[in-house]
């Protein structure tokens, strides 16, 4: 079965400290995608990635970044976390791109 | 922008009911696809719609998208307490190649 894994489940980080969210997908895909969800405003993309070492800015990249070193992970990285960036964050991956997305399970983090 | 729409953003249906969802597009799309999310869970990829017209079944559900392209509707007949969930749809043909979701239709069933 096909997997994108997500390294946390749950995240508590303070204010001001950088936070690594990390993703691994076995599928191959060379597209990849860090959502956030928060209630009522749906899922919204921060990042996406269609190749190694390749970043594109979604609807809301400020106050994040991303790696992608290796096919089969892309990282979410929070420069400076802030409490604004509580929310649940999901990975997702495609082998086409604009075609059905496999997510990972979240993480849900917390800013303190 | 382009915009998904989805209507009703939420819906309480007695167990056995009915239940519909809608998605409006301001422009034309590639395709559209349905998820749906578990309480507690993530989304997890339903189906994608291709053609003009096209209706497709999935036991209980029954999707299908416009003649225009630019809406679409999934319908559950006999709703059971497993069904519970939100419910998105997505849209193929956005910015750079990327879908655009709705903000989805949560699901509540009454047993």
């Amino acid at each position: 079965d096909v997997k994108v894994t997500q390294s946390s489940r749950y995240l508590v980080k303070r204010t001001g400290e950088k936070v690594f969210l990390e993703c691994v997908q076995d599928m191959d895909h060379e597209n990849m995608f860090w959502y956030r969800q928060d209630p009522g405003l749906g899922l919204r993309l921060i990042y996406f990635s269609y190749d190694v070492k390749m970043k594109e800015k979604g609807d809301i990249p400020e106050g994040y970044s991303v790696s992608r070193e290796k096919k089969e992970r892309f990282s979410l990285i929070l420069e400076s976390a802030s409490t604004n960036q509580t929310s649940m964050y999901l990975c997702a991956s495609t082998g086409i791109l604009g075609y059905g997305y496999t997510f990972g399970s979240g993480t849900r983090l917390t800013v303190v | 922008g382009q915009q998904v729409m989805q209507i009703p953003q939420y819906q309480h249906v007695q167990e056995g009911e009915d239940f519909t969802t809608y998605c409006n597009s301001s422009t034309t799309l590639s395709n559209i696809q349905w998820y749906k999310q578990r309480p507690g869970g993530h989304p997890v990829f339903l189906i994608q719609l291709v053609k003009s017209g096209e209706v497709k079944k999935q036991k209980r559900l029954t999707f299908q998208f416009g003649e225009a392209k630019k809406n679409s509707s999934l319908h559950i007949t006999a709703t059971q307490t497993t069904d519970v969930g939100t419910y998105f749809c997505a849209g193929g043909g956005g910015s750079q190649g990327n879908l655009i979701f709705g903000k989805g239709t949560k699901l509540s069933v009454k047993p």
